[in-house]
């Protein structure tokens, strides 16, 4: 089976960083999904990692340590739209786009 | 290019009440996946289809039933409303069955609240 952790709510002020950490138990593990949803809204594609490390993309940046079964999503600069939930998943191994989420943590930025 | 599009964005239905949910996936796209997203939860996987056969099934129970058309665009049906179900619901296309890295893109969702 699969089991993904991440915490629940994160409070920030605008301009700061916060780090959202995923811990995740998968039988097959093939990469693993963050995603942004604002509320009301469908989740938005941010990143996918599949090997470890570290990568940028402009404020968001991504980690994985696979040993670890540990991810982390950084947010950098906030700002007020970055008020959002950030979904942490993995695709069951062959199967196809079968994602297995996270409850989602929900990031509250602050003026 | 149209992303993926869901039909109707929100309804109401009464307990015991059935529902049928309409997705059209990204021109080009062959897999169609559904999902269940209770509020302050994360999406639940309900179905996969791809080429038009079932290629993969969530813990739902039998009311939940899906199909995929010539064309990929899909339905989810739900019958014997119960208020539990009241979610948002979540269609995702992506280009292939087996997953290779390739982006899995959401469409908007349908609200269902049943009363």
């Amino acid at each position: 089976g699969q089991n993904i952790d991440q915490p629940t709510e994160m409070t920030a002020t605008e301009g700061a960083i916060v780090q959202i950490n995923c811990t995740y138990q998968t039988s097959g593990f093939n990469g693993l999904f963050w995603y942004q949803q604002h509320a009301g809204e469908a989740p938005t594609f941010l990143s996918y990692n599949v090997l470890d490390g570290l990568e940028e993309k402009g404020r968001f940046s991504s980690f994985l340590s696979r040993s670890k079964g540990y991810s982390y999503l950084l947010l950098k600069e906030l700002q007020m739209k970055d008020s959002a939930s950030y979904l942490c998943a993995v695709p069951l191994k062959a199967a196809g786009n079968k994602l297995t989420f996270g409850g989602g943590t929900r990031v509250l930025v602050k003026p | 290019d149209a992303g993926v599009t869901q039909s109707p964005t929100h309804l109401i239905k009464t307990r015991g009440q059935h529902v049928t949910l309409r997705c059209s996936p990204i021109s080009g796209h062959k897999s169609v996946s559904w999902y269940q997203q209770v509020l302050g939860q994360g999406p639940q996987f309900i179905f996969q289809y791809y080429e038009k056969e079932e290629r993969g099934r969530g813990n739902f129970p039998d009311r939940f039933s899906a199909r995929q058309f010539p064309n990929y665009s899909s339905e989810l049906n739900v019958n014997a409303l119960l208020l539990g179900d009241s979610a948002l619901y979540l269609c995702a296309s992506s280009l292939y069955r087996e997953y290779d890295g390739n982006t899995i893109y959401f469409g908007e969702g349908s609200w269902l609240t049943v009363v």
